[in-house]
């Protein structure tokens, strides 16, 4: 069975950081890619980013590139967001979601959600 | 910029049927851009219903159904029960990593 298990959300001030990340199993992890979709309260799905399934590609919204980093290790199962320069707009629920393929394609499993706050 | 179009809501009568579409602002909605339908009731994760336009995710059932009509993608439900009200939501795989989702379409079963 497909799992994948965010943590690491919280309350964090604008301007400050934080690190999301994704355990994954009942699958073979490195060959896939993995995305980030996070959203906002009330409202609609939005990707934040996708990485291929070595690591060695990896694309990002306009929203948040420049601040969001995303990686991996397939020796770990494990998938990373690092968010930084955080201001209220990403302020959402993330979501960890293996695509389809290797390095494109849409999400087929889901996490449950890590939910990020950004308020003084 | 790529917008993903559907429509913001739809009603259904139980038993009915309903097909949602997922369109795109400019150009069709072809299998190479792997459209994929998820359901999201409030609270919840989404579920994945439909992907790679229509494969059907394990344990969704077969009154759930996904096409390609006309120049846009669709989700099928055939008779639609009353747990089937909820959010659904497109997507569409535009290339470069980047997958755009659309604005959601509340289906309200009536």
């Amino acid at each position: 069975e497909v799992q994948l298990l965010e943590s690491g959300g919280g309350l964090v001030q604008p301007g400050g950081s934080l690190r999301l990340s994704c355990a994954a199993s009942g699958f073979t992890f490195s060959n896939y890619a993995m995305k980030w979709v996070r959203q906002a309260p009330g409202k609609g799905l939005e990707w934040v980013s996708t990485i291929s399934n070595s690591g060695g590609f990896k694309w990002y919204a306009d929203s948040v590139r420049g601040r969001f980093s995303i990686s991996r290790d397939n020796s770990k199962n494990t998938l990373w967001l690092q968010m930084n320069s955080l201001t209220a707009e990403d302020t959402a629920i993330y979501y960890c979601a293996k695509d389809t393929f290797q390095s494109h394609g849409n999400p087929d499993y889901w996490g449950q959600g890590a939910l990020v706050t950004v308020s003084s | 910029q790529t917008v993903v179009t559907q429509e913001p809501s739809f009603s259904v009568p139980p038993g009915g049927t309903v097909t949602l579409t997922c369109g795109l602002s400019s150009g069709s909605v072809t299998p190479s851009h792997f459209p994929s339908w998820y359901q999201q009731t409030p609270g919840q994760a989404p579920r994945t219903l439909i992907y790679t336009t229509t494969t059907r995710s394990s344990g969704v059932p077969d009154r759930f159904s996904g096409s390609i009509l006309g120049n846009k993608a669709a989700l099928t439900i055939t008779g639609a029960q009353a747990d089937d009200e909820a959010e659904y939501y497109c997507v569409l795989f535009v290339g470069s990593g980047i997958s755009v989702f659309g604005g959601g379409t509340k289906l309200t079963v009536l």
